[in-house]
């Protein structure tokens, strides 16, 4: 079963700043929080992880907070092609698998 | 990251027969997944399938429904056996990126519909 609750649905104006958060109570010490979208009819695609540290690339900011038990993902200027279902997942090692919880579908509008 | 393809991309076939998805990746990994998307529903995994050893199944797939090969290290197949409109779904491959907590990569998925 998926270790991640998120909202159905948001919606956020083109230019910006689109929050989206996620709880992972039962998170363990050693899992990592990734976040992946998936635009319509594509694959999905890696956005950002991280363990404990607040991290960012190019393409958004992870925020975790310090129990762990929840991270938020930042685009911090959203476009229309930012539209899609973006996943909050908790990576299990040692087998890898991505266990995908039912995401947050997020409309950019202008 | 690594490139990831998939063939067939979509497909429509008839109730009782199988369907083979092939899914090619750029270079070696030794881990490859399989996951299925029913219609607006979210990704489930299937299988992991590594070299030289027998895919290890989730919960309520088997082996008889869902065979699956992975004869090399760039290489895998799923096959969807006896199939019923249940099936139809996105199916996707992916596999691991750098070893350490970093990325999977995505293939595009196949898309099979069963009359």
């Amino acid at each position: 079963d998926a270790k991640t609750t998120q909202p159905p649905s948001m919606d956020c104006a083109e230019g910006r700043a689109a929050n989206l958060p996620c709880n992972h109570s039962t998170i363990s010490g050693n899992e990592y929080v990734y976040w992946y979208r998936q635009i319509h009819s594509q694959g999905p695609q890696y956005i950002i992880h991280g363990l404990k540290n607040n991290e960012t690339n190019e393409m958004a900011s992870l925020i975790i907070t310090e129990d762990r038990k929840s991270s938020t993902l930042i685009l911090p200027h959203a476009t229309l092609r930012d539209t899609a279902v973006y996943y909050c997942i908790v990576r299990v090692p040692p087998t890898d698998k991505l266990i995908f919880g039912t995401g947050t579908r997020l409309q950019v509008f202008p | 990251s690594a490139v990831i393809s998939q063939k067939p991309s979509r497909d429509i076939c008839q109730r009782g027969t199988s369907l083979t998805i092939q899914c090619q990746v750029d270079s070696q990994v030794t881990m490859m997944f399989w996951y299925r998307q029913q219609p607006g529903q979210s990704l489930t995994l299937i299988a992991t399938a590594n070299q030289g050893s027998e895919a290890t199944y989730e919960s309520g797939f088997v082996i008889d429904k869902f065979p699956i090969s992975r004869p090399n290290l760039t290489f895998s197949t799923l096959t969807v056996s006896n199939m019923s409109p249940e099936d139809s779904s996105i199916y996707l491959c992916s596999v691991e990126g750098r070893t350490g907590g970093d990325e999977q990569f995505f293939g595009p998925g196949t898309r099979l519909t069963v009359l």
